[in-house]
């Protein structure tokens, strides 16, 4: 079965600072999906980024940045100059390509925490 | 483009009640996956659907079922409601019919069973 870590429960950091989000997954497939949600305190997930598992190359988005390693099965999400804006859950995703019971399996998220 | 909607956002039910949540996703995007989220679970996939045919099904009770109709609109039950219910519950939509595919949510349904 697969199974998706994300260890940092709650990380509070002050504005303008960078912080890292960690995720590590679990899966036996060779061919699957990873995604990073945000979901801000109204409650509906905002996607942020799908990776697969033959694209290992790191991904730059304005402020966002992900490090994808499949040698130690990580998918880092990093925010630089973190804003207040920034404050919210994330959660990282993995979906094996052949779907299955499992669907899509999340983290437990990270609460993340922008203090101006 | 309207993004996914669902009905009703908050809902109060006991103990026994059965109910039934509404998802209507993006135009054109035919399959739809429901998902349960609580404090102590967190995010669990529940089912997904497309074209009408449940394609994938979680690890939950024979108590909670759901359909999808032509116009790829979907329903979840929950028969005899259970306090652990209570839960936000998250339907997603994809144009194409597998989990990989990027999902676009909708704001959720909070049930409360008392």
């Amino acid at each position: 079965a697969q199974k998706v870590t994300q260890a940092q429960t709650e990380i509070s950091v002050v504005e303008k600072e960078d912080v890292t989000l960690d995720c590590v997954y679990e899966t036996r497939d060779t061919t699957y999906y990873l995604f990073w949600y945000k979901q801000p305190p109204s409650g509906e997930l905002v996607f942020l980024i799908r990776r697969n598992s033959f694209d290992e190359q790191n991904e730059i988005s304005g402020r966002y940045s992900w490090n994808f390693q499949k040698s130690t099965s990580s998918f880092n999400f990093t925010i630089t100059a973190s804003q207040v804006v920034d404050s919210a859950v994330y959660f990282c995703a993995l979906s094996e390509a052949g779907g299955g019971a499992d669907g899509l399996t999340f983290g437990k998220g990270t609460h993340l925490i922008i203090q101006p | 483009k309207a993004g996914v909607t669902q009905t009703p956002r908050y809902l109060i039910k006991t103990r026994g009640q059965q109910v039934t949540l509404s998802c209507s996703p993006i135009s054109g995007h035919r399959s739809v996956s429901w998902y349960q989220q609580t404090p102590g679970q967190g995010l669990q996939f529940l089912f997904e659907y497309f074209s009408e045919t449940q394609r994938n099904k979680g690890n939950f009770p024979g108590r909670f079922s759901g359909r999808q109709f032509s116009n790829s609109r979907s329903e979840m039950n929950v028969s005899t409601l259970e306090l652990g219910d209570s839960a936000l519950y998250l339907c997603a939509s994809s144009l194409m019919d597998r989990v990989y595919n990027e999902q676009f949510f909708g704001p959720g349904t909070r049930l409360t069973v008392l």
